[in-house]
């Protein structure tokens, strides 16, 4: 059974603090793993798509890195704007629709 | 720009009433639509998978008959809360096939 398992569960930050989210992933064949971000009473933001260990890809002040087995979210130097909560998902092989973690809610602190 | 937009953002609705959430695709065809539901503070999870012109089909757990869901065109998706009580209260998102990037807004349903 695919599971995702996303900690810490909140996170508060300073401004400046860099610190990293985990993605612990158990998939019956890795299609995709994906990032998003989620702010309070809105749908999904997407952020990236892994597709493979060792990939990585960055966006201003987030990166994104995959192994076979979890996905690390690292932020650096967050500001206030980047509070939200972060979302882990994985697209099974062969299926379409992705499988959600429960999210991490970043604080980030003035 | 928006993919897709849903619509309403929010709803209020009295126990044993019906409510409709739509979710249109912009600019492109969707021939399938993805249905989650989102209880606070708790993973998005999969309600249904719609498909164009024929049954949508539900993840277990589902009922069929509760959540109507209707694809009756390539861009308009909707799902059909009925008879809905407290426990239906809930945050539904839809997202098209194939477009992983995009989800909709979001419809917030508070059922008193």
């Amino acid at each position: 059974e695919d599971q995702v398992t996303q900690s810490p569960e909140a996170l508060r930050l300073q401004e400046g603090e860099s610190s990293s989210l985990n993605c612990s992933y158990t998939v019956s064949g890795l299609r995709g793993l994906f990032w998003y971000r989620q702010d309070p009473g809105k749908g999904p933001e997407f952020l990236f798509t892994l597709y493979s260990a060792g990939e990585e890809k960055e966006k201003e002040r987030l990166k994104a890195t995959l192994t076979k087995k979890e996905s690390f979210l690292h932020i650096t130097a967050p500001k206030p704007e980047d509070s939200a909560t972060y979302l882990c998902a994985v697209q099974r092989t062969g299926a379409n629709n992705l499988f959600f973690g429960t999210g991490t809610r970043l604080t980030v602190i003035p | 720009g928006a993919v897709v937009s849903q619509h309403p953002s929010r709803v209020i609705c009295k126990s044993g009433t019906s409510v409709k959430i739509e979710c249109r695709s912009l600019d492109f065809q969707a021939t399938t639509m993805f249905w989650y539901r989102q209880f606070p503070k708790k993973s998005l999870m999969l309600m249904a998978t719609s498909n164009e012109g024929s049954k949508a089909t539900y993840e277990q757990g589902v009922e069929k008959d509760k959540f109507l869901i209707n694809h009756a065109s390539l861009t308009l998706s909707t799902l059909t809360v009925t008879s809905a009580h407290p426990e239906d209260s809930s945050f539904y998102i839809c997202s098209p096939l194939g477009t992983e990037a995009f989800f909709g807004q979001g419809t917030r349903l508070t059922v008193v």
